[in-house]
């Protein structure tokens, strides 16, 4: 089992829908929770961190279950602009934080 | 400003040929990490540093080396022994403190191709 899954997708949504990704995590230990935006051949960048009383930015909101060990991030009025992949990340401590990164979720925003 | 500087931007190396990728960094993190990205997948991890001097193996470190001689510099070898080192390499850092740590910030990556 991966230490982190995502559902690849794509997900082909229209303009002004809501759309919402799912992440899960083998490591119960896992203490920091990310979700990244990663462009086309770009770096991917910060998107949201995630804590566990959920946190919401905009029309971005994301949550926390550490029973069920699952991140989530819902998107809200989709925007043409919101298209890329969306990547969660997990880290915990090993001498060192080690962050681990699922394989994104790509989307599609269409007009 | 600060930030994160990864050089060169695209690299071409022949099959047998070691090459070193730059990562440099000025904000004062500890805390640094090179990632692997292939096409439409993400990114998996192949070591990592928390402190000058001291580095760890990440999950696909084979044919990869590093080093940590100054805080800010952890540079990537990719040596002949990596079978298929074509990929987009990224590298990051964050600051770490007690038992968390905040988020990575990425250099813009550097594409290597083997010719």
């Amino acid at each position: 089992r991966k230490e982190v899954e995502q559902d690849p997708g794509p997900f082909n949504v229209p303009e002004g829908a809501t759309v919402a990704f799912n992440c899960t995590y083998s490591n119960s230990a896992s203490q920091s929770f990310f979700w990244y935006r990663q462009d086309c051949r770009k770096e991917p960048k910060l998107l949201m961190s995630v804590y566990s009383s959920g946190n919401e930015d905009g029309r971005f909101t994301a949550q926390l279950n550490r029973a069920s060990q699952y991140i989530s991030l819902l998107i809200r009025d989709s925007k043409l602009s919101d298209s890329a992949t969306y990547l969660c990340a997990v880290s915990f401590y090993t001498g060192g934080f080690k962050t681990i990164f699922g394989a994104g979720t790509r989307l599609f925003v269409k007009a | 400003d600060g930030g994160i500087t990864q050089s060169p931007k695209y690299l071409f190396r022949k099959e047998g040929q070691n090459v070193t990728l730059s990562c440099e960094q000025n904000l004062n993190h500890d805390a640094m990490y090179w990632y692997r990205q292939d096409p439409g997948q993400g990114l998996r991890l192949i070591y990592y540093s928390q402190i000058v001097n001291d580095f760890q193996k990440g999950d696909i470190a084979e044919g990869y080396s590093v080093s940590r001689e100054k805080k800010e510099s952890f540079p990537l070898t990719v040596t002949s022994a990596q079978k298929n080192p074509t990929a987009f390499y990224l590298c990051a850092s964050s600051i770490e403190y007690g038992q968390s740590n905040t988020e990575a910030f990425f250099g813009q990556g550097t594409r290597l191709t083997v010719v």
